[in-house]
């Protein structure tokens, strides 16, 4: 059975900092792209960042390039986002996703989320 | 502001079929065939229901459908389900920008 499991998520103040990871099992995890989605309250799905199987090759929406680093461990089966400089705005649910083929992005698999909340 | 832009709701009645389109530009929905739709119940976890436009992932009933066509893709419902309520998110590779999301759309069986 598949499962992704994000932690790392809390309260961090404006401008501080946050590392979030994402455990993997059930599948062959260097075999996949993986991503990461965040959903404000009430809000709509926001990609955030995808990185391909071997961890060679990232790409990141406008709103977070240079302040958050997507990478992965294939040794641990772990996913990682790094976030920097972080504003209320970056206040959501934050879920990873494994990709469905080698060859898109779509997401067959999701986390339950972690809870990012940045306020002072 | 959301990539793509989705209707913000739609509404059937049971068995019958309702559309969600998805328009993008050429840069995105029009370039590649790589739309994906999820659903979304509230407190839940997105479900992907297709991909790579028309493709369903094992589990998903073919009561699900999608197309394209041109910038704009679409999602069908057909034999309406009071289990269908709930929102439906687009998306597209989107070159540059990697992956683009629509707005979502929330449907409700009447």
């Amino acid at each position: 059975e598949v499962q992704l499991l994000e932690s790392g998520g809390g309260l961090v103040q404006p401008g501080g900092s946050l590392r979030l990871s994402c455990a993997a099992s059930g599948f062959t995890f260097g075999n996949y792209a993986m991503g990461w989605v965040r959903q404000a309250p009430g809000k709509g799905l926001q990609w955030l960042s995808s990185i391909n199987e071997s961890g060679g090759r990232t790409y990141y929406a406008d709103s977070v390039k240079g302040r958050f680093t997507i990478s992965r461990d294939n040794s641990k089966n772990t996913l990682y986002l790094q976030m920097i400089s972080l504003s209320a705005d970056d206040s959501a649910l934050y879920y990873c996703a494994k990709a469905i083929t080698v060859t898109t992005a779509a997401c067959d698999y999701w986390g339950q989320g972690t809870l990012v909340t940045v306020s002072s | 502001q959301s990539a793509l832009t989705q209707p913000r709701s739609v509404s059937g009645s049971p068995g019958q079929s309702v559309t969600i389109s998805c328009t993008g530009t050429s840069s995105d929905v029009g370039g590649y065939n790589y739309v994906a739709w999820y659903q979304q119940h509230p407190g839940k976890v997105p479900k992907l229901m297709i991909y790579d436009v028309t493709k369903r992932p094992s589990g998903v009933p073919d009561r699900f459908s999608a197309s394209k066509s041109g910038n704009t893709a679409s999602l069908t419902i057909s034999g309406l389900q009071a289990e269908d309520e709930a929102d439906y998110y687009c998306s597209s590779h989107g070159g540059g920008k990697y992956v683009v999301f629509g707005g979502g759309t929330k449907l409700t069986v009447l």
